[in-house]
């Protein structure tokens, strides 16, 4: 799976909107960008995910970029409940079971 | 969204003993798990790849025979620390790959993680 490239951590204020950038220029045509985070002594949990299109759940926005070769995950009101790890990964959405691979990941901050 | 779920939570064990560590997937089957482990201030690392009725694939430097993993079921995978030391004290994460009929994707979903700490 092709790398991604995230800044090490990030503050922001309660109820204010957070964008946690994510750079992966070497992304392949059939990789999907996953979005995942981790809150304190906890597993993983899945946030969005996406192809091309810019998506919206009841969590997150993920914006793409026309080259795909940038995202950025949206929160639009940061709570304090939202600080965590926030993994962005790619998968090839051809590669079966093929496990998610972390990167380092963004240590998100939530200041009241 | 699917659930997995781990038990036990958390366990402490004196050095030399082994423990068991259950992974399951509670309202799918999964042909396919995963085990993690992390340690203090670092991210996810990959240890095997666990297929249901045969052997796992370790990473390459985790030990298969320290690191026991058995997916006897769809449901179901054992992960076991023979004779566990103080280093081997970390998070123990496992995931199961819930594939998707429809669209043919394989979601993965994560376990709450198991606390190892060996005295």
């Amino acid at each position: 799976d092709a790398k991604t490239t995230q800044p090490n951590s990030m503050e922001s204020n309660e109820e204010e909107p957070v964008h946690l950038p994510c750079n992966h220029s070497t992304i392949s045509g059939t990789d999907y960008i996953h979005w995942y985070r981790q809150l304190p002594s906890q597993g993983p949990e899945y946030v969005i995910h996406g192809l091309t299109s810019n998506v919206n759940n009841r969590m997150a926005s993920l914006a793409i970029a026309e080259d795909r070769k940038s995202s950025t995950l949206i929160l639009h009101r940061a709570t304090l409940r939202d600080a965590a790890v926030y993994y962005c990964i790619l998968r090839d959405r051809l590669g079966g079971n093929t496990p998610l691979v972390f990167g380092k990941g963004t240590r998100l901050s939530v200041i009241a | 969204g699917a659930v997995v779920s781990q038990h036990p939570s958390r366990v402490i064990c004196k050095s030399g003993t082994s423990v068991k560590i259950e992974c399951r997937s509670l309202d799918f089957q999964a042909t396919t798990m995963f085990w993690y482990r992390q340690f203090p201030k670092q991210s996810l690392m990959l240890m095997a790849t666990s297929n249901e009725g045969s052997k796992a694939t370790y990473e390459q430097g985790v030990e298969k025979d320290k690191f026991l993993i058995n997916h006897a079921s769809l449901t179901l995978s054992t992960l076991t620390v023979t004779s566990a030391h103080p280093e081997d004290s970390s998070f123990y994460i496992c995931s199961a790959s819930d594939f998707s009929g429809t669209s043919g994707y394989n979601e993965q979903f994560f376990g709450p993680g198991t606390r190892l700490t060996v005295l």
